[in-house]
Order: structure tokens, then C-alpha cells, then sequence
């Protein structure tokens, strides 16, 4: 348990659905990120939250929208996806957006678009 | 962020140390060596980092070479536990905002 705990844990979805993931952290971290991880393909950045400002749009489709409502919650709302955007989705928090200290990582949302 | 090159994967046997090594000829001097590793089905999981000296903490060690250069991580007994894919990341103090990027990393397989 890292205190990162994302939810649900598995989601299959079709290409027209709406779904969202949800992250939740209460470490008192101030920054939040989302990445993507494909099959045989390193972890990519997607977004990054710094006292609940988006700091970071790492060119992601706008198909995948992030919300953070507080620095304890993120969430990425998903619609009209793809195929090819199967991959697990990880959450991380750290005290800053610095990375100076420990990042604590999410044990991911494995979402199957069908 | 300046580039990490690290072996696609090593071996070891259990109980054995494991030394993993990450070429970063390319480090400024504002980089933090960082290292995570993944285990089988899970998110990434904070090892250990360093700037310019050698430091320890009760999951590993790392060394860090003179220049800098490079960095080798080491798990002083490997344990069947300690299977996962380990990355280097360098990250600049410097440098507001984050492109933290990962890499391929080193998928350590451990033998009993």
C-alpha cells in the first residue's frame, strides 16, 4: 500500500462510452500526475498537477481530460477512445513537482477499449 | 532532461548481490540520479537517489561514479521479491515543471 490508490482497478470500455478513473491520495502531497503505460513501451508522463494547476500537457489527444478538484483527487475522464489506448494508467503524487523527493505511484487502472 | 542508458536485462541468482549499471554521460551538473523499479503488476516504486555521493538506505546502494557519468545501483542480496524492471532517471533541480522521463529500464530476473 503506497497510499496512492487508484480506482477501479480494471475497466473495459467501448469506443463510444464515458468513463472516468479516479486517483485518490491523503500523503499531503502537492503534486499529482498521470501516465500511460503500453505494452513494451516505457511508462510515458501524460499530465502533471501542482497545487491543483495543470502544469503539464504532455501533447496527450483531447479524448483523455484531467480533472483535479483538490489535492487529494485526480481523475482522467475518458471519451470516445480508441483502441490503441489500452494500457495501464498509473497515478503518482509527490510533494512537489520538483521530484526531489520520493513519487509515490498508483497501482493502476488496466482499461481494455473494445 | 538528459538521457540514461541502461542493459535491457540481467540475471542473478537469489541471495547473490546485484550490481545494475546506468550509463548518463550526458549529466548536467543540477542532475539527481534517481532510481525506481517496477514490480510485476504494479505501479513504480521509489529506490533511491543521489547527487554526487555514494548513498545507502535499507533497499539498496547506490554508487555514483567520480565524474558522474555513471551510476551503478546495488541490492546486496537478491531476493525473489527483488524481480522487477529497475530504471534510471536523471532529474534536473533546476528545471520547473516535469518531463521526468522514463526509459526502457533493466528487467532484473532473479534465480532461486
Amino acid at each position: 500500500e503506497t497510499g496512492v490508490t487508484q480506482t477501479p482497478r480494471h475497466l473495459v470500455m467501448g469506443m463510444t462510452n464515458k468513463k472516468s478513473l479516479k486517483c485518490e491520495q491523503h500523503l499531503g502531497h502537492n503534486a499529482m500526475y498521470w501516465y500511460k503505460q503500453s505494452a513494451k513501451k516505457p511508462l510515458e508522463l501524460m499530465f502533471v498537477y501542482s497545487l491543483e494547476e495543470r502544469v503539464e500537457n504532455n501533447s496527450v489527444p483531447s479524448r483523455f481530460s484531467p480533472e483535479c478538484p483538490n489535492s487529494s483527487h485526480l481523475f482522467l475522464h475518458l471519451h470516445t477512445l480508441q483502441p490503441e489506448d489500452s494500457a495501464l494508467y498509473l497515478c503518482a503524487s509527490s510533494q512537489s513537482d520538483r521530484w526531489l523527493t520520493e513519487a509515490f505511484f498508483g497501482q493502476g487502472t488496466r482499461l481494455t477499449v473494445v | 532532461d538528459a538521457k540514461t542508458t541502461q542493459p535491457n536485462s540481467m540475471e542473478s541468482n537469489e541471495e547473490e548481490p546485484v550490481h545494475l549499471p546506468c550509463n548518463h554521460s550526458t549529466i548536467s551538473g543540477t542532475d539527481y540520479i534517481h532510481w525506481y523499479r517496477q514490480l510485476p503488476s504494479q505501479g513504480p516504486e521509489y529506490v533511491i537517489h543521489g547527487l554526487t555521493s555514494n548513498v545507502n538506505n535499507r533497499m539498496a546502494s547506490l554508487a555514483i561514479a567520480e565524474d558522474r557519468k555513471s551510476s551503478t545501483l546495488i541490492l546486496h542480496r537478491a531476493t525473489l521479491r527483488d524481480a522487477a524492471v529497475y530504471y534510471c532517471i536523471l532529474r534536473d533541480v533546476n528545471n520547473a515543471g516535469n518531463m521526468l522521463t522514463f526509459g526502457g529500464g533493466t528487467r532484473l530476473m532473479v534465480k532461486p
